[in-house]
This record gives C-alpha cells, structure tokens and sequence, in this order.
C-alpha cells in the first residue's frame, strides 16, 4: 500500500521552543491535510492544503505543500504545554478522491 | 453543521463474542464514510470504507465486516472477536475532494 514518511517519531522540546515535523511520498498528492490527537479522542483536522507551494496558517501553526507535490510540512511556533499530542499527516493520490493515506504520527512532548 | 457520532465510546467484551459497533453523521448528505483502527501509541490501519449505501470496501482482511444501511450510517460488525481485535476504532466522513473529520471513537478491549 501507499506509504507515507513521517519525521521525527517524536520530539521533546522545551515550551517557547518552534517545532518543524515533515511527511513524505514517492506518489504525487492532490491533498495534504494536518491532524492532532490527544490520548483517548479522534485526530482533530488543523490545516488543509491542496495546491502546490500554497502556504497556510492556523494561529502558531503553519503549514506548506511541496512544490513537487509529494511533501509537506508542518511548523509549530512558539509551542506551548497544550500542544502535546500525536501529529498526523495525511493525504489523498491524485485520481483517488476516496482514500486517505496516513503518517505514522510525531509524538510531540514539550517541557514547560 | 456537521457532527459525526460513534457509539458505544467504550466496550469490553470476551473473546469470542459479536461486536457492533455504530457510527453515524449528520448535517450532510452523501458523504464518504471510513472505519479505522488505532493499536495502542501507532498509526491509523484504513479497514473499511463506503462511498454510497450498501457499496463498502475492503482494505484489510480480517473477520470483521462493514455495512452501510443508511446514507449515514456506518456499522462495524464481527461474528467472533479475537484479541487482536483489541484497538481504538475511528469513523470518520468526507466528502469528495474534501476534508476528512474523525469521530470520538471507540476503545475496544477483548479479553
């Protein structure tokens, strides 16, 4: 099945610290999307992409997708203790509107 | 505005025995609707989804099932439980070219 590479695993940072975490593809994507979850809840959908090079934020967060269409990243500034959660990254193939393709997840710990 | 509701939020049951399990969506109409796995601090396992009424797909196989008896509605059904069935199970709806939003899930343990 299709695979999508999501780095870092996890990171420990200390609060006020910025955070970078990326996925990557070898197939091109129509739709990059960037989720949250917290232990024992359903990911929580913080940014939505769907054309290459665009540049979108959400408060401190701020996400891009990739210019070659099969990358993306995501940017957390200024990270504060409620951020903590796992970090998914998912995305649709172009020519398939059906299924999304998911990241392993980043396991975000900050240290206030 | 949407919301999307999954039922029961958690459940213990014994190997063995059926399961069902309910999903429904509201504030939209013909949306895609997906079933997920989550083993415990891992990724999300795609085990099912359905683009229309009575039309479900397969990713994984397994002894679970899906049906879709209304627009939304999603079920996730097993005649035998195993163990591995033991995860945090995540319904989610789309429309197409759109976003994906997830529901509270429910944690399934068999034991």
């Amino acid at each position: 099945g299709q695979q999508l590479n999501q780095s870092p695993q996890s990171m420990f940072i200390q609060e006020g610290e910025d955070v970078s975490m990326n996925c990557t593809s070898s197939s091109i994507f129509n739709t990059w999307l960037w989720y949250k979850q917290e232990p024992g809840e359903g990911p929580v959908l913080l940014i939505a992409l769907y054309k290459a090079g665009e540049l979108t934020s959400n408060g401190r967060l701020t996400a891009q997708f990739g210019i070659t269409r099969k990358d993306s990243f995501l940017n957390i500034s200024a990270s504060i203790p409620s951020d903590v959660g796992i970090y998914f990254c998912a995305g649709q193939l172009r020519g398939n509107f059906n299924k999304f393709y998911f990241g392993s997840g980043t396991k975000l710990n900050v240290k206030p | 505005s949407q919301t999307i509701h999954q039922w029961p939020a958690t459940l213990v049951q014994p190997v063995g025995s059926p399961l069902s399990l309910e999903c429904t969506v509201e504030g939209t109409s013909n949306p895609n609707l997906y079933w997920y796995r989550q083993a415990a601090g891992r990724g999300l396992q795609l085990l099912f989804y359905s683009v229309g009424i009575g039309q479900i797909s397969s990713e994984v196989p397994q002894n679970l099932s899906a049906s879709r008896p209304q627009d939304r509605q999603f079920i996730l059904s097993s005649k035998k439980l195993l163990l591995s069935d033991s995860g945090f199970y995540l319904c989610a709806w789309s429309l197409a070219y759109n976003e994906q939003f997830f529901g509270p899930g429910t944690r399934l343990t068999v034991l």
